[in-house]
Parts: C-alpha cells; structure tokens; sequence
C-alpha cells in the first residue's frame, strides 16, 4: 500500500525558534492535510490544502502556522515562532478527495518545545 | 458541526474475551463513519468505514462495527481480544459530499491483559 512519509520523526526546539514539518504525500492525492495530537488529547484537525491553497483551517492555526508545497512531491508545515503549547504529535494525511475514502496518514513528527 | 464521543478513555479486557469500543456521533446529514487504530510509535491507519451501504461494516484484523441510526452509534467490535490489539482507537467522521476531513473522537486505549 502507498505511504505518506514525514521527516523528521522526532524534532526538538527552543522556544521562539522555527521549525519546518516535511510530508511527503501519495503522489496522485489532490487533499493534504495536517493534523496534531497533544499528549494524552485527541487528534485534531489544523490545516486542509487543495490546489495550491488552504481551504480549511481551524482556530488553531494562526498566524504562527503556515503550509506550502514548494515542489510538487512535498508538503510543508512551518511553525514561525514556536511556544511551549506547541508540542505535539503532527500528522500529515493526503487523499484523493472523496469523503468515502480514507485518509492516508503518515507516522508523525513528535515536536518537543523547551 | 459534526462530532464523535468515545465513551471510555480506557478499556481493559482479557486475551480472548470480546471488544467493544464505544462510539457515538453528532451529525446533521448522514455522515460517513471511520474507525481508525494508532499503534505505539505508529501513525494512524484505519480498520474499517461506514458510507452508506451496509450497516454492519467488517474491517481489518477482526473488528467490525455496526451503524445503528436509532442510537447515534457506531461501536467496534470483536469477538476475541489478541495481545496484538492493544492500541488506541479512535472513531471519526466526515460529510458525506464534503471533502475528506475528519473530525475526530478523543479516543479509547486498549489494553489486552494475558
């Protein structure tokens, strides 16, 4: 089965830095999407992508958050300024785009605030 | 605004004995049912799907769920807990028509206990 790939596993940052998500997605899916998981919370929608722009985004992504897909193949998640609440578990999912199909996430990138 | 609860945030049962994860969902359309299992140190993958067609929906691994309109629900099922169950699962949904985001449930971790 194809798979959705996210770089790095595990990334650990001061706070007030940068840090850049990667995913690579299913190669013929149109829809992207991130998701995160705070320890011991649920799984929460971030972000949606389509054609090149955002065409969802929850209360959550503001305007520390940005997504981009510079190249084609890859799919990005950029956190500006990162802040302690920050740390999570970030999934990346792609999709063909039919809501009666699943999502295909990747293995999440574990983000450590310090 | 669709949404799932997950009754229970943790269930143990005995090697052998029968699973039942609960799930109840919110949605003003009828809406399309998932049930997904996250492994340690894994990304989310899912079991099985409800879209319309047969309520009674048989997944991977053993589990199957049925939809029950009447009750809002949508519970995991198997007959015979396996060491190798133990994980978190977690019930989302999507709109039907929509695109392909999830909204998901907190969660139940499994525990299988030999």
């Amino acid at each position: 089965e194809p798979e959705v790939t996210q770089t790095p596993s595990h990334q650990v940052t001061q706070m007030g830095q940068e840090v850049i998500l990667r995913c690579v997605p299913i190669s013929n899916h149109l829809y992207f999407y991130w998701y995160r998981q705070i320890l011991g919370q649920k799984v929460e929608f971030l972000v949606s992508f389509y054609n090149n722009e955002i065409s969802e985004k929850s209360e959550i992504f503001d305007d520390q958050f940005s997504v981009e897909r510079p190249d084609g193949s890859n799919f990005t998640l950029k956190i500006r300024s990162t802040k302690l609440e920050d740390s999570a578990m970030y999934f990346c999912a792609s999709g063909a785009g039919n809501s009666n199909e699943k999502l295909f996430f990747g293995s999440g990138t574990q983000l450590s605030v310090l | 605004a669709q949404s799932v609860t997950q009754l229970g945030s943790h269930v143990s049962v005995s090697e052998g004995a029968l699973v039942l994860l609960r799930c109840n969902y919110s949605s003003s359309v009828p809406p399309y049912l998932f049930w997904y299992v996250q492994y340690p140190n894994q990304g989310l993958q899912l079991l099985l799907k409800y879209t319309s067609a047969a309520t009674l929906v048989k997944g991977i691994n053993g589990f199957e769920a049925e939809f029950k309109k009447s009750e809002t629900s949508f519970h995991l099922t198997k007959p015979s807990a396996h060491m190798r169950d133990a994980a978190e699962y977690f019930c989302a949904v999507s709109e039907p028509g929509g695109y392909q985001k999830v909204t998901f449930g907190t969660g139940t971790k499994l525990q299988v206990i030999p």
